[in-house]
């Protein structure tokens, strides 16, 4: 079963709120991904957790924190967001963080924030 | 630096024809080479990749794409479109770190009845 779920599909939030978005896979990959998608454009990479330890940090502001609880789950915490935060939120996991492991994706989390 | 590049913005085709979505790229050492679909308000699809050996690979839903080293060159192919091809393409190459996708700025593929 290649599934990444992604909670809440939908997520509109206020400036001052403290929110998270959460992703999760049972197919055992080692490295997972968020990624912050605009209308029409690529995604962006956010950040790269492998073996459960973050790896990369695509110099993502700190209102965005990242949490690795364990294998099969990933959280995005969100504090003090700005508008031109709005996007869709993508989580992806590939068997391991190497050249020639293909990611997949979940269906993502639009986020608005007002 | 790796890049991707794909030329197009839009693709218009007829449905049974066949269909061509260009893609170039630009990576130190040897390519790792990624083609995704996104359908709308979905996330991406894998689709097909290219690591190594031959150069035609085949992926999902009849597409498949092919290596060119000299040209350096990974467009993606389909023998006969349909209607719900209709969607954005992603190329993408992964760099020498092996953690980061280096995607291409899409390509909409419109698929007309």
């Amino acid at each position: 079963d290649t599934e990444v779920t992604q909670t809440p599909k939908h997520l509109v939030m206020g400036m001052t709120n403290k929110k998270s978005l959460k992703c999760e896979q049972h197919m055992g990959h080692r490295a997972m991904y968020w990624y912050k998608q605009k209308a029409k454009k690529p995604p962006e990479l956010m950040f790269v957790y492998s073996y459960e330890k973050l790896s990369i940090n695509e110099s993502v502001p700190s209102r965005f924190s990242p949490e690795c609880p364990n294998s099969s789950l990933l959280n995005l915490h969100l504090h003090a967001l700005q508008p031109e935060d709005s996007a869709l939120y993508l989580c992806a996991s590939s068997q391991e963080a190497s050249r020639s492991y293909e990611q997949y994706f979940g269906p993502g989390t639009r986020l608005t924030v007002t | 630096a790796q890049s991707v590049a794909q030329p197009e913005d839009q693709v218009n085709v007829a449905e049974g024809n066949p269909l061509t979505v260009k893609c170039t790229y630009s990576v130190s050492g040897n390519p790792y080479l990624f083609w995704y679909v996104q359908y709308p308000n979905r996330g991406l699809q894998f689709l097909l990749k290219y690591i190594t050996g031959d150069n035609l690979v085949k992926g999902s839903y009849g597409f498949e794409a092919e290596f060119n080293k000299s040209q350096t060159s990974f467009h993606l192919k389909k023998p006969s479109a349909l209607v719900s091809d209709s969607a954005l393409y992603f190329c993408a190459v992964r760099d020498m770190r092996g953690s980061t996708l280096t995607f291409g700025k899409g390509t909409m593929l419109l698929v007309s009845p």
